[in-house]
């Protein structure tokens, strides 16, 4: 069955640190990959995707994404972390079966001290 | 243009009544998909509809429905509501041939006691 994982609950990073939160899927191909961002009462806002091409993807707000088909991940950086960006973080595999299905990561909270 | 909205934003409802959650997509976007979002069970794909049509259903009862009407806006439906469907019900929409690019609403936050 195609899963995802974020071994990460939760993160503290302090302002102006860079981030790396971790990602892994578990599917027989490779599917979309995508990283969200939910902030406090907030739908999900799309920061990159990944299908092919250039495994390293830019995104919104400084983010950028590695896939690394050897070790399924596709891990989600930013050189330089802002108080704005704490939030939840979710990273998602995109199945297009007949129809689109998306499955998340159980997320990843965060936290970013002054 | 608009994002994705639906209504209502907010919803307490009480054990077996029904509630109907609706998803208006941005204009031009014909597909749409639901998820629910809980504490527990995180996001969960319900399902995603084109053209009227059910396309694709995730692992959910069958008191969970959904619809689509000729202007692709949406609703779904839950039956018979249980503690645990207590959640936040989000709506996606995308173009024809860019399905993998979703918009999201706000969702719907639904309390139930």
């Amino acid at each position: 069955a195609q899963s995802v994982t974020q071994p990460d609950i939760h993160i503290t990073v302090s302002e102006g640190a860079s981030l790396e939160l971790r990602c892994n899927y578990s599917y027989g191909a490779t599917p979309y990959l995508f990283w969200y961002v939910q902030s406090p009462g907030q739908g999900l806002q799309l920061l990159l995707k990944y299908f092919s091409g250039d495994t390293l993807v830019q995104g919104i707000k400084g983010f950028e994404a590695e896939f690394k088909r050897s070790q399924s991940s596709f891990n989600l950086r930013k050189p330089s972390v802002h108080w704005s960006d704490a939030a939840e973080y979710f990273c998602a595999v995109g199945l297009n079966t007949g129809g689109f299905k998306t499955i998340f990561g159980a997320g990843t909270r965060l936290f970013v001290k002054a | 243009k608009a994002g994705v909205t639906q209504t209502p934003r907010y919803l307490i409802k009480t054990r077996g009544q029904q509630v109907t959650l609706s998803c208006s997509p941005i204009s031009g976007h014909r597909s749409v998909s639901w998820y629910q979002q809980t504490p527990g069970q995180g996001l969960q794909f319900l399902f995603e509809y084109f053209s009227e049509t059910q396309r694709n259903k995730g692992n959910f009862p069958g008191r969970f429905s959904g619809r689509q009407f000729s202007n692709s806006r949406s609703e779904m439906n839950v039956s018979t509501l249980e503690l645990g469907d207590s959640a936040l019900y989000l709506c996606a929409s995308s173009l024809v041939g860019q399905e993998e690019t979703q918009y999201f609403g706000p969702g719907t936050r639904l309390l139930v006691l």
